[in-house]
């Protein structure tokens, strides 16, 4: 299976400061189609996650565009340019190459 | 598009469970559709998927033999039949188009297996 490292696992971050999380998978996600299936999610507490990003670095619709997705082949960044408030949650990242598809561990992102 | 998961519940170790989801708001047989499920307090895992004819089906080895995904796409139906339950089976199970770029997630209905 591909496993999908995260880090860090906690990023304590301060209001209107940027944040950034690594997501490194153990095999290239670059499918034979020619496109990286790679996929970042918030959930909240109480709620199903959202997809924020896919394919690395495409927003989904109304996400802000403070988020911002990187990277290629093995490793990818999410960035955060300036946290708000509602940015709080645990982070995910998912790659939809290989199977079985599989998550990060998940990065709590909390306000200092 | 709306994805409702039923059929959650307590069920004793050994036991099985059956999970449904229906959809509406989009072509079901446009989609693959998946499961995925998260243990309480803890990440999210990928069960299983079907592609939409339910010729092809792939799950996460933890499952395999026990679990089976399947599909009525006369219904805009998805269910999850679980079988020889174990308490590593707790979690909140959920309902996902597609397998790729899972976009949509059903609220999740919760299955706790003890005695």
């Amino acid at each position: 299976d591909v496993v999908m490292t995260q880090s860090p696992l906690s990023l304590p971050v301060t209001l209107g400061q940027p944040a950034s999380i690594s997501c490194r998978s153990s095999q290239s996600l670059v499918y034979s189609d020619g496109n990286t299936y790679l996929n970042w999610f918030r959930q909240r507490p109480g709620q199903s996650p959202r997809r924020l990003i896919y394919k690395v670095s495409n927003r989904d619709s109304g996400v802000p565009d403070r988020f911002s997705g990187s990277g290629s082949g093995t490793d990818f960044t999410l960035k955060i340019s300036r946290v708000e408030a509602e940015d709080v949650g645990v982070y995910y990242c998912m790659q939809g190459t290989h199977w079985p598809r599989t998550f990060g561990q998940g990065t709590k992102v909390e306000i200092k | 598009v709306q994805l409702v998961e039923s059929g959650g519940g307590l069920v004793q170790p050994g036991g099985s469970l059956r999970l449904s989801c229906t959809v509406s708001g989009f072509t079901f047989t446009d989609y693959w559709m998946s499961w995925a499920r998260q243990p309480p307090g803890k990440g999210l895992e990928w069960v299983a998927s079907v592609k939409q004819d339910g010729t092809e089906k792939n799950y996460v080895d933890s499952v395999k033999g026990r679990f089976t995904i399947s599909r009525d796409n006369a219904k805009n139906s998805l269910s999850l039949q679980m079988n020889s339950l174990r308490a590593e089976d707790t979690a909140i199970y959920y309902c996902v188009r597609g397998h790729r770029e899972t976009y949509y997630w059903g609220q999740g209905t919760l299955v706790t297996v003890s005695s």
